[in-house]
């Protein structure tokens, strides 16, 4: 079966630092990699998807994630954080059927 | 893109009782379905909701506790039966437009059962 692992469960950074969001699924086949945002209060909001390609996929907000297949990893990266960064990221794969499958998330929050 | 409203936004009931949901898309879509999220978890997903069939449910998640409809295109409601202190959580409703790589989601409804 399909799951998604994201190692970090809250991650702390000043403004400006630099962010890498972890993320592994397991699937041995094609895959569909999302991360998606949630930012407080709000709904969930797609942040970037691959699905074939390049493997560097840059989202909105200057976020930008890399399918690395031979790590099964799907890292979300952004070199300079901003406190409206501050949400919860959630890595989340399709295995070619119906079903996107979600890590449990990472709050993620920015100090000023 | 679809726009997606659920009824009601959050609920307080009591042991034992039932609660219904509802979740309206704005436009017509394929497949819906309905996600837990349970405090400091992922989402999981319970059901898959096809129009004109009975849902699919996920491993763990059964029809007699989680009842489905889903009449038209555009709407689908969760119930949760017999609700107990473990049910508590944030039951998402999502759609997909053209496929899983345009999914959205709606607010969610936050049960609290007491």
């Amino acid at each position: 079966a399909q799951s998604v692992s994201q190692h970090n469960h809250h991650v702390i950074l000043s403004e400006a630092a630099s962010l890498e969001l972890g993320c592994n699924y397991s699937y041995g086949g094609t895959v569909n990699l999302f991360w998606y945002v949630q930012y407080p209060g709000q709904h969930l909001q797609l942040l970037l998807k691959y699905f074939s390609g390049d493997p560097l996929v840059k989202g909105i907000k200057g976020f930008e994630a890399e399918f690395i297949k031979s790590k099964f990893s799907f890292n979300l990266r952004k070199p300079s954080v901003q406190w409206s960064d501050t949400a919860e990221y959630f890595c989340a794969v399709n295995a070619g059927d119906d079903k996107i499958i979600f890590g449990k998330g990472t709050r993620l929050h920015i100090l000023p | 893109s679809a726009v997606i409203s659920q009824k009601p936004s959050r609920d307080i009931c009591q042991r034992g009782t039932s609660l219904t949901i509802q979740c309206q898309v704005d436009s017509q879509v394929t497949m819906m379905f309905w996600y837990r999220q349970q405090p400091g978890q992922s989402l999981t997903l319970i059901a898959t909701a096809n129009q004109g069939s009975e849902a699919t449910y996920e491993s763990g998640f059964v029809i007699d506790k989680f009842p489905i409809s889903r009449p038209n295109l555009t709407f689908s409601t969760l119930t949760v039966s017999n609700m107990s202190p473990e049910d508590s959580s944030i039951y998402l409703c999502s759609a997909y437009g053209a496929g899983p790589n345009e999914q959205f989601f709606g607010p969610g409804t936050r049960l609290t059962v007491l």
